[in-house]
């Protein structure tokens, strides 16, 4: 079973639309998460990283929230824009530095 | 600084062949982690290498190897390929001390490995 689940699988909005991924996580003991975006045919590149003691961390557009205690992330992507389609990564490292991935969600940003 | 970098880009080989897949690291990154990308199965963990020794390994089979030179260069070899080992295989590295949490990897842009 897969220890960081992400919702929903897809997601198409119009361009200049808000959005929030959602990220899942029985991963223990917890590390930090990190959230990625991965454009097709390129390697993920880092959006965000946060550790136990994070509940909100922005990088532009992009806002990435935490909560330790339900263990549950989302990422929020505002005034979405073309090049935000791309599929979006969550990862959540133990203790041990055991990585454990989510299948993503693809975004699809439509104008 | 330079970022992480993978060389062949792009790489045809038939059923039965041997490939080698290289990953030159971030500058004072010293370890190293590659992963095969399927759609799918998504992201997969197949090992990390630290200082020269693998540190971790994934549930793949033997036919995957790799080892990492003293200059922190790694490089993956996949013998006896099959059909399903076509994939993007990433290549990743951090700023990791050895026990250590991780704070940050930063991948390449990838292999893209056909197999016919």
């Amino acid at each position: 079973k897969n220890q960081v689940e992400q919702s929903p699988q897809s997601l198409i909005i119009l361009e200049g639309k808000n959005c929030t991924l959602q990220c899942n996580y029985t991963v223990s003991p917890f590390s930090n998460l990190r959230w990625y975006k991965q454009d097709t045919g390129r390697g993920p590149v880092s959006l965000t990283i946060m550790t136990f003691s994070e509940n909100t961390k922005s990088n532009g557009r992009y806002t990435a929230t935490l909560d330790a205690d339900t263990k549950q992330s989302s990422l929020h992507i505002t005034a979405s824009q073309l090049s935000d389609s791309a599929s979006y990564i969550c990862v959540v490292s133990a203790n041990n530095n055991d990585m454990r991935f989510g299948a993503g969600t693809r975004l699809t940003v439509k104008p | 600084k330079a970022g992480v970098t993978q060389t062949p880009r792009y790489l045809i080989k038939t059923r039965g062949q041997q490939v080698t897949l290289s990953c030159s690291p971030i500058s004072g990154h010293r370890s190293v982690s590659w992963y095969q990308q399927t759609p799918g199965q998504g992201l997969q963990f197949l090992f990390e290498y630290f200082s020269e020794t693998q540190r971790n390994k994934g549930n793949f089979p033997g036919r995957f190897s790799g080892r990492q030179f003293s200059n922190s260069r790694s490089e993956m070899n996949v013998s006896t390929l099959e059909l399903g080992d076509s994939a993007l295989y990433l290549c990743a590295s951090s700023r990791l001390d050895s026990g250590g949490p991780s704070q940050g990897q930063y991948f390449g842009p990838g292999t893209r490995l056909t197999v016919t």
